[in-house]
């Protein structure tokens, strides 16, 4: 089973301020997806990624995709209140196995 | 479209007692999951199918049985519930073309065992 180790665990940080999370395999990604969820509800999509070196932009937020399909990062420039969530990479390894790492969460502070 | 639908919201079992958590989804999506999130242990697949009549196990199957006898339904079962079973539970979808469809989440089933 491929395990997804994502960091930090947490992260507090003042509006205005950037930041960058993590997403890292112990095998290659066949795809990676970033999920955000708020308390309450259920994960979100935000973006997959497929393609090694590829990068996709979601207005404020960067996602890249390492070379080597292992790795995955999420910029957050100028973070808002409203980016507070938990942020959840998922992969499936090749099969219909969505499988995630435990998260990030992440609190932005007015 | 209401997405997909997990019924009940909340639940309080006491140890022993058997339930089935519903999903319903009106999308006709091929693909459906069954997850559980437990503090500092993100999501983990519990069963999943991907088609009418074809299931497997997660992660995390045991205790839980599954059935998918159309495409919009997938219901989760806990034959004898435990306390190790306290969770919330999340259902979600996604057609089955193109790699770059994530899934459809339900807003979950928070359920306790006492």
């Amino acid at each position: 089973t491929q395990l997804l180790e994502q960091s930090p665990q947490f992260l507090s940080i003042q509006e205005g301020e950037n930041l960058t999370v993590y997403c890292n395999s112990s095998s290659v990604f066949s795809s990676l997806q970033w999920y955000r969820q708020e308390p309450g509800e259920g994960p979100v999509l935000l973006v997959t990624v497929v393609t090694g070196g590829e990068v996709k932009k979601l207005k404020r937020l960067t996602f890249q995709f390492g070379d080597a399909r292992k790795d995955s990062s999420l910029h957050i420039t100028a973070a808002q209140t409203g980016d507070t969530g938990l942020y959840l990479c998922g992969s499936q390894g090749g099969s219909e196995k969505l499988v995630f790492g435990k998260g990030t969460k992440l609190t932005v502070n007015p | 479209n209401a997405g997909v639908t997990q019924t009940p919201k909340f639940q309080v079992l006491k140890t022993g007692q058997s339930m089935t958590l519903q999903c319903a989804q009106d999308m006709n999506h091929e693909y459906m999951s069954w997850y559980r999130q437990d503090p500092g242990m993100g999501l983990r697949l519990i069963h999943y199918s991907v088609g009418a009549g074809i299931t497997d196990q997660g992660e995390v199957p045991n205790g839980y049985n599954v059935s998918r006898s159309t495409t919009e339904d997938f219901p989760l079962r806990l034959l004898s519930a435990a306390p190790s079973q306290t969770s919330v539970y999340f259902c979600a979808s996604r057609p089955n073309r193109g790699l770059s469809r994530g899934y459809t989440f339900g807003s979950g089933t928070r359920l306790t065992v006492v």
